[in-house]
């Protein structure tokens, strides 16, 4: 089953735009991260945040982290063609120091961005 | 260093046959995790090894089994396949598995029964 949700299931923007896509999740957390999938080839790690963390920035990416709303946003700012693919966020859990590798991921974004 | 290595790519069964899907992780990274991604559930863990060990297992039936080897190459294997496995099988290796802690993604075997 599914973490929790993501919010918009699809985004399609005009290059140059900033694209803001939203992550819900159901219990408590480690830590974050955001992956990119292009055209169902393998996932991208983009950036983890870790729940001790509010923001945290990489190049065009900034991701805000609120553990008390149990959500999370990634935008991706001057987005680009480059850019279009699904998005994915990820949690890991406190299962035991073993959880970590254990990530259950929302159902995803798909970005469309427009040349 | 190389990323993680899938074998093989592409593959298509037929139902009640058994397939073998390879994972070489990140030299150096000892974890490795298994997930299968369908249209319909999205990505699911499926389990982890490390050091040649099972740690974490998903909910998924008892067809579905793996091992790691000594040189943290691991293998999933499916039996009895069905037509609902057909979907693409990714592994992902991190150094121990310990949170937090980055998942690096193979490029996946997508598996077609039918």
């Amino acid at each position: 089953s599914q973490q929790g949700e993501e919010d918009p299931q699809a985004l399609s923007i005009q290059e140059g735009e900033n694209a803001t896509m939203n992550c819900s999740y159901k219990t408590s957390i480690n830590n974050l991260q955001w992956y990119r999938q292009n055209s169902g080839r393998g996932l991208v790690h983009l950036i983890l945040i870790r729940s001790n963390e509010r923001e945290k920035h990489s190049g065009r990416l900034r991701v805000t982290l609120d553990t008390s709303k149990k959500s999370s946003s990634l935008l991706i700012t001057a987005s680009r063609a480059a850019d279009t693919a699904s998005y994915f966020c990820a949690t890991a859990g406190f299962l035991g120091e073993t959880s970590g590798s254990r990530l259950t991921f929302g159902e995803g974004t798909q970005l469309t961005v427009n040349p | 260093k190389a990323g993680v290595t899938q074998t093989p790519r592409y593959l298509i069964k037929t139902r009640g046959q058994q397939v073998t899907l390879s994972c070489s992780p990140i030299s150096g990274h000892r974890s490795v995790s298994w997930y299968q991604q369908t249209p319909g559930q999205g990505l699911q863990f499926l389990f982890e090894y490390f050091s040649e060990t099972q740690r974490n297992k998903g909910n998924f039936p008892g067809r579905f089994s793996g091992r790691q080897f000594s040189n943290s190459r691991s293998e999933m294997n499916v039996s009895t396949l069905e037509l609902g496995d057909s979907a693409l099988y990714l592994c992902a290796s991190s150094q121990s598995g310990l949170a937090p802690e980055t998942q690096y993604f193979g490029p996946g075997t997508r598996l077609l029964v039918l």
